[in-house]
C-alpha cells in the first residue's frame, strides 16, 4: 500500500519569505497528487492537482504554485508568503481501479 | 455544481451508543464517495470507499450506504468507543476531485 511522505511537519515564516513544501509517495506508481490546504476549524480546500509529471491544474488563483519533477513527488512553493497563507497543508495521492484518495501527515504553516 | 453536506455538525453521545452520520450530495453523478476521519493535528485517515455501483460497505465496526437516487450516504458506527471521537468527513468524487463536506465532529463520552 501506499505511503506518503510530507516535510516539514511544522513551519513558521515570516512574512513576504519564501516557502518550499515537499511531498514524495511509495508503494504506488503513476498516482494522481493533490495539496490540499486546511485552515483553522474551516474544511478542505483543494489547490492545486497533477496526473502526471509537469502536469499541474491549479484550483485556485492564489500566490501559490505547484511542481511535480518526478512521478512522485509534489512540491508547493510561494516566493512571497502572505499572512493569509497560514494553515495546514495536506498533499493526497489516489489511483487504482477505484481512484481511492490516502492523505499524508501534513505540514502546519504559521506565518508571522 | 456539486455539493456536499454534512449533518449533524456536532455529534456527542455516550460510550456504547450506536450512532449515524449523515451525508448529501446534489448531482447524483458521482464515481465514488469516501468516508474519511481526521484527528486533531492530523491527517486524514481513509474509512471507506463506496463505488457508485454499491450500496453499502463495511468494515469492522463502521457501515457506510449509498442511495444514489436520493444523494445520500450514511456512516453507522456500532457500539461507539472514546477513540472514535474525530472529525469524520464525506468526499464525492467527480472527475479526479473529491468534493467535500464540512464534517461532523463526534465526541464519544466516556
Amino acid at each position: 500500500s501506499q505511503t506518503i511522505h510530507q516535510w516539514p511537519a511544522t513551519l513558521v515564516q515570516p512574512v513576504g519569505s519564501p516557502l518550499s513544501l515537499e511531498c514524495t509517495v511509495e508503494g504506488t506508481s503513476n498516482p494522481n497528487l493533490y495539496w490540499y490546504r486546511q485552515a483553522a476549524g474551516r474544511g478542505l480546500q483543494l489547490l492545486f492537482y497533477s496526473v502526471g509529471i509537469g502536469q499541474i491544474s491549479s484550483e485556485v488563483p492564489q500566490n501559490l504554485s505547484a511542481s511535480r519533477p518526478q512521478d512522485r513527488q509534489f512540491i508547493l512553493s510561494s516566493k512571497k508568503l502572505l499572512l493569509s497563507d497560514s494553515g495546514f497543508y495536506l498533499c493526497a495521492c489516489s489511483g487504482g481501479l477505484y481512484n481511492e484518495q490516502f492523505f499524508g501527515p501534513g505540514t502546519r504553516l504559521t506565518v508571522l | 455544481k456539486q455539493e456536499v453536506t454534512q449533518i449533524p455538525a456536532a455529534l456527542s453521545v455516550p460510550e456504547g451508543e450506536n450512532l449515524v452520520l449523515n451525508c448529501s450530495f446534489t448531482d447524483s453523478a458521482i464515481y465514488n464517495l469516501q468516508w474519511f476521519r481526521q484527528d486533531p493535528g492530523k491527517g486524514l485517515t481513509s474509512l471507506l470507499l463506496i463505488q457508485s455501483s454499491q450500496r453499502e460497505q463495511t468494515s469492522g465496526r463502521l457501515n457506510a450506504s449509498l442511495d444514489k437516487s436520493s444523494g445520500r450516504s450514511t456512516l453507522y458506527i456500532a457500539a461507539s468507543q472514546p477513540g472514535d471521537s474525530a472529525t469524520y468527513l464525506c468526499a464525492v468524487q467527480s472527475n479526479y476531485q473529491l468534493i467535500w463536506g464540512a464534517g461532523t465532529k463526534l465526541i464519544i463520552k466516556p
